[in-house]
């Protein structure tokens, strides 16, 4: 089953708190996890990205918390801004089918003042 | 530099017509992706080329639908007789990557309304 299951739907964070967003798979063939950002009326944009061979991965105040066995990946954005409220998704591209991305339903964020 | 773009940003027509969806990919990128957008939704891949060759086309909802990548850069996805099911958000993504591994860039997408 290739899929990408995602939660929660929405959040609301208040200006300079933890963002947390998660993401569990099934598919083992999985071997890349990227996480896209989407403002409205734009593309997805890549954010960052994780490959299962490490655990955390960290870029600025993002954050990917892997866990292969559990199958299960998060990002957490610290010090979450305004500037931040956009729709988050995570991602997962299954081993040799090139970069196909199975997208999670999303996650709706807002951050406020 | 330019990014991807797609034309038209706003399509409507009329059920059973055909229409034709362009996706012109970053410059030099080798990999190109079709994926439709439903309002809420993440992307749901339909298709993707390497060069001009069709890699995986398991995405694509049925036989209506066809894509096209004829010189290895621009590409067309055409959907033939159309329903009111088909009306979504269609994006086109493009790699410099072969291997699918590094970032895919989105265009604005084609706004799709079938009445």
């Amino acid at each position: 089953q290739q899929q990408v299951k995602q939660s929660p739907q929405s959040l609301i964070v208040q200006k300079g708190g933890i963002s947390i967003i998660n993401c569990a798979y099934e598919n083992t063939a999985f071997d890349y996890f990227p996480w896209y950002q989407q403002f409205p009326g734009k593309g997805p944009a890549l954010l960052i990205a994780i490959r299962p061979d490490v655990s955390e991965k960290k870029e600025g105040r993002f954050t990917i918390s892997f866990n292969k066995s559990a199958k299960q990946f998060s990002l957490h954005i610290m010090d979450s801004q305004p500037g931040d409220s956009a729709t988050y998704f995570c991602a997962a591209t299954p081993y040799n089918q090139g970069g196909k991305l199975i997208f999670g339903q999303g996650t709706e964020l807002s951050v406020k003042p | 530099g330019a990014g991807v773009s797609q034309s038209p940003r706003y399509k409507v027509t009329k059920r059973g017509q055909d229409v034709a969806l362009r996706c012109d990919p970053i410059s030099g990128h080798v990999s190109l992706y079709w994926y439709r957008q439903a309002l809420g939704q993440g992307p749901e891949f339909l298709t993707y080329f390497n060069y001009e060759a069709q890699q995986d086309k398991s995405g694509l909802p049925n036989d209506r639908f066809s894509a096209e990548r004829p010189e290895g850069s621009i590409s067309t996805l055409t959907i033939q007789r159309t329903e009111q099911r088909d009306s979504a958000m269609y994006r086109c993504a493009s790699s410099a990557d072969l291997a699918g591994r590094e970032t895919q860039y989105f265009g604005p997408g084609t706004r799709l309304l079938v009445l």
